[in-house]
């Protein structure tokens, strides 16, 4: 069936470098996705959105790409900071009442 | 704004129990859900709500029943607690106007059947 992933269940960086996450969608007709931070222990926190007619989209410290043409959805984070270790997910639109949720990539990062 | 309120924040129960897992908003979202998170696992959809009076089943509804008498209220039921049900729950709200706008989530609860 449809769905989204991601290709690295981890990812570790040092502290003030930037940090990349990709995830990959299979529904074509997916035309607005999301990524959401989760710290352990809490609720999943929205960070940044796009829609399809964009493919790219800034905010403080974030940037989302989007290509559409080989399905895929990255979040880049500049100079991070220890506060951004966490679970990263993307979801993309499923139907109009909801998002399909990848399985997450744990954001390491080192002092 | 309190934002969305889940309670408890934990909870064990025993194989063959009840219980109730409770859900608020505060801010006048016309969707709500009921997520499972399991261990390395994305969120999975139990059941949602467009509006009062109304739910519809998700992915994973076998076991769950939901109510949304009011706009605010959106409680997760759990009638025959099995092990397989051992899980973080969240509870999420969103307003809708035109099209998906992001969630909001409540802190969980992780819940064991033992």
């Amino acid at each position: 069936g449809e769905s989204v992933g991601l290709h690295l269940p981890t990812l570790s960086v040092q502290e003030g470098d930037n940090s990349i996450i990709n995830c990959a969608y299979s529904n074509s007709a997916s035309d607005y996705f999301i990524w959401y931070k989760q710290e352990s222990g809490k609720g999943p926190q929205f960070i940044i959105d796009i829609r399809s007619n964009m493919d790219k989209r800034q905010g403080q410290r974030v940037t989302v790409l989007l290509n559409k043409t080989v399905k895929h959805l990255s979040l880049q984070i500049a100079a991070t900071q220890p506060g951004d270790s966490a679970v990263y997910f993307c979801a993309d639109k499923y139907n109009n009442n909801d998002m399909r949720f990848g399985a997450g990539t744990r954001l390491t990062v080192k002092p | 704004n309190a934002g969305v309120t889940q309670t408890p924040k934990f909870r064990i129960l025993k194989i063959g129990q009840s219980m109730t897992l409770q859900c608020a908003q505060d801010m006048n979202h016309n969707y709500m859900y009921w997520y499972r998170q399991d261990p390395g696992m994305g969120l999975k959809l139990i059941y949602y709500s467009v509006g009062a009076g109304i739910t519809d089943k998700g992915e994973v509804p076998n076991g769950y029943n939901v109510s949304r008498s009011t706009t605010e209220d959106f409680p997760l039921r759990l009638e025959l607690a099995a092990p397989s049900q051992t899980s973080v729950y969240f509870c999420a709200s969103r307003i809708s106007v035109t099209g998906l706008t992001e969630a909001f989530f409540g802190q969980g609860t992780r819940l064991t059947v033992v």
